[in-house]
């Protein structure tokens, strides 16, 4: 089946370390985001990517660093510069038109111990 | 689960009653408006959507009502089941910009 999916589920870092969450999708969506969602507040943006080799960040990229090297990839590294990584990841898709739907995976559980 | 959700208005309703859940959006020029549905620890779901060249769309068991004179967006939900249990959110799209709501929980009770 068609779809997004990411990579580990739960995930537990120890300060001071970086660690890369994975986002594959077989949508041949031209457009990959990632989100970050916290308690009672809506998701926000930290970085997207509309083509291969291209991507700008979003509202809260401090901290992040992503990579697109192929169309179906678009892993989110959390490096030890975010000081608050504890959250909720949410990978997306979408196609690159005016459709505007966004096809989210499962969402990656990061807390820093 | 998840701890998404946390502090988040609550609506609850009697199962198969009638639930709507509202959304304010904050930018006139918006042009296409999105429902998602998020279970607890789970990724968001689509439920409908809507353009702003239209008033009311229906799907099943489910209307979205745009109203963009007051930049208001509302989701019905005709006789709630205990699946559709979860926290909704709606989503402002221009462009390739998606801006989202905090959402709203829906309890549903036996």
């Amino acid at each position: 089946d068609g779809g997004i999916t990411q990579s580990p589920k739960y995930l537990f870092r120890k300060e001071g370390q970086n660690v890369t969450l994975s986002c594959e999708q077989n949508l041949n969506h031209d457009a990959m985001y990632w989100y970050r969602q916290d308690p009672g507040q809506g998701l926000r943006l930290i970085y997207y990517s509309q083509i291969v080799n291209d991507f700008q960040k979003g509202d809260i990229a401090e901290g992040y660093s992503v990579s697109r090297e192929k169309k179906e990839s678009f892993p989110l590294t959390v490096t030890s510069a975010q000081k608050n990584p504890t959250a909720f990841y949410l990978c997306a898709s979408s196609t690159y038109s005016n459709t505007g739907e966004l096809f989210f995976g499962e969402g990656s559980r990061l807390t820093v111990l | 689960g998840e701890s998404v959700g946390l502090h988040l208005p609550t609506l609850s309703v009697q199962e198969g009653d009638n639930s709507i859940i509202n959304c304010a959006y904050s930018n006139s020029a918006s042009d296409y408006f999105i429902w998602y549905k998020q279970e607890s620890g789970k990724g968001p779901q689509f439920i409908i959507d809507i353009r702003s060249n239209m008033d009311k769309r229906q799907g099943q068991r489910v209307t979205v009502l745009l109203n963009k004179t007051v930049k208001h967006l509302s989701l019905q939900i005709a006789a709630t089941q205990p699946g559709d249990s979860a926290v909704y959110f709606c989503a402002e799209t221009y462009g390739q910009n998606f801006v989202f709501g905090p959402g709203t929980r829906l309890s549903v009770l036996p």
